[in-house]
């Protein structure tokens, strides 16, 4: 099944510098990387996504990086707010019959210094 | 549309009692998934679903059961709760995988068995 790593686990910036998280995946077939924030208490919501055949997406301050080769992409938020303080979580999900799981990397919990 | 929709929002369990969570959704989505997540960690599947009449195994399936009778409902039993099984659990739903991924989720339902 997939394996879905992220790093870091924390990470703390000063705000209006940038954040950036890494994950990697193991399964080649996945096609499909979603990024999800989760304030505490609260549900995850999804803030961006990317396919297998594009390599960069950007929300206005929200960037993904997609290396299928390498196997790794990448949240990076720029002009850090405090709001953006929450958990971030990175997932894989591939579209065959049978990989339609939507596996979760452990999340980095982001602080931004005022 | 309400989207997801899980009920209880907080239930406390004694060890050994049972219990179902109920998750409904009203976007008519195929695909449905029970995750829990323990506290500081991520998310973990239970069980999902890929339509009506079908369920599989996630990555933590033991101590669960679950049932899709319709498109609409999914949802989780606890037999025998245990204190491992404290955690909140997030019930989601999305399209199939081919015709479109972003993963919806409901509000979480907070569990304690003590």
């Amino acid at each position: 099944g997939e394996n879905v790593e992220q790093h870091p686990s924390t990470l703390s910036v000063q705000e209006g510098d940038s954040a950036v998280i890494k994950c990697t995946y193991s399964d080649s077939a996945s096609n499909y990387f979603p990024w999800y924030k989760q304030e505490l208490g609260k549900r995850p919501q999804l803030i961006i996504d990317i396919r297998s055949n594009v390599g960069e997406k950007k929300d206005q301050r929200i960037a993904v990086t997609l290396n299928k080769t390498a196997k790794h992409f990448s949240l990076h938020i720029t002009e850090t707010q405090p709001e953006d303080s929450a958990v971030y979580f990175c997932a894989a999900r591939g579209s065959n019959f049978g990989n339609e799981k939507l596996t979760f990397g452990t999340g980095t919990r982001l602080t931004i210094i005022p | 549309n309400a989207g997801v929709t899980q009920t209880p929002k907080f239930r406390i369990l004694k060890i050994g009692q049972s219990m179902t969570l109920q998750c409904t959704q009203d976007m008519n989505h195929n695909y449905m998934y029970w995750y829990r997540q323990d506290p500081g960690m991520g998310l973990k599947l239970i069980y999902y679903s890929v339509g009506a009449g079908i369920t599989d195994k996630g990555e933590v399936p033991n101590g669960y059961n679950v049932s899709r009778s319709t498109t609409e409902d999914f949802p989780l039993r606890l037999e025998l709760a245990a204190p491992s099984q404290t955690s909140v659990y997030f019930c989601a739903s999305s399209y199939g995988a081919r015709s479109g991924n972003t993963i919806y989720f409901g509000e979480g339902s907070w569990l304690t068995v003590v």
